[in-house]
């Protein structure tokens, strides 16, 4: 069946260390989004990329970076200058083949710093 | 501020109950999402909006999406405990004539549903 999975679903990371999110679409999808989510805030966008080897900033980049080697995978690298890493990650992707498509997303990566 | 505002934040109803969940932005809307989602897991999609006026039902949940195309509200008729989660809609944002694919969501609204 196709879809999107992330891995792990439970990361733990102490403090100082990168931690890398996986995130694998089989979907043929051209699009690919990462996003965090905290209680009461909603979703904001930490990178988007449209097509492979190119990716663009989100509104909360800072402290993170991604990859996008191939059209399938987008993993998110959570770096030891984020100060506040503990959240609800959330990735995602969607078709640039029809307009207004919309994003289908994974099950989530509940990070927590110890 | 939000750029998508979402109310109310958090709604307590009887089931059998209608319930209506409203999302606003000050900007035009060029597309209107609506998903669900169970805590710790990913969103579902429900419906997209693109029409001023527009309206569409999936079972016992309606969006609509004003002619302004600046306001959307989630209707769910005679509620179940099968309906709770959090209800979260985004908008889609243009760049000229090209689609990004980029969404900005509203903080999403809590749904619990008495049985």
């Amino acid at each position: 069946d196709g879809g999107i999975t992330q891995s792990p679903k439970y990361l733990f990371r102490k403090e100082g260390q990168n931690v890398t999110l996986s995130c694998e679409q089989n979907l043929n999808h051209d699009a690919m989004y990462w996003y965090r989510q905290d209680p009461g805030q909603g979703l904001r966008l930490i990178y988007y990329s449209q097509i492979v080897n190119d990716f663009q900033k989100g509104d909360i980049a800072e402290g993170y970076s991604v990859s996008r080697e191939k059209k399938e995978s987008f993993p998110l690298t959570v770096t030891s200058a984020q100060k506040n890493p503990t959240a609800f990650y959330l990735c995602a992707s969607s078709s640039l083949q029809r307009p207004l498509s919309e994003q289908f997303f994974g099950p989530g990566t509940r990070l927590t710093v110890l | 501020s939000q750029e998508l505002e979402q109310s109310p934040q958090s709604l307590i109803v009887q089931e059998g109950k209608n319930l209506t969940i409203n999302c606003t932005s000050s900007k035009t809307l060029y597309g209107l999402y609506w998903y669900k989602q169970k805590y710790g897991e990913g969103l579902i999609f429900l419906m997209m909006l693109q029409k001023g006026g527009e309206e569409k039902s999936h079972e016992k949940i309606t969006a609509k999406l004003d002619e302004k195309k600046q306001q959307s509200s989630l209707h769910i008729t005679a509620s179940q405990p099968s309906h709770a989660g959090i209800y979260l809609c985004g908008a889609a944002l243009l760049h000229g004539s090209s689609n990004t694919g980029k969404l900005i969501f509203g903080q999403g609204t809590t749904l619990q549903v008495k049985p």
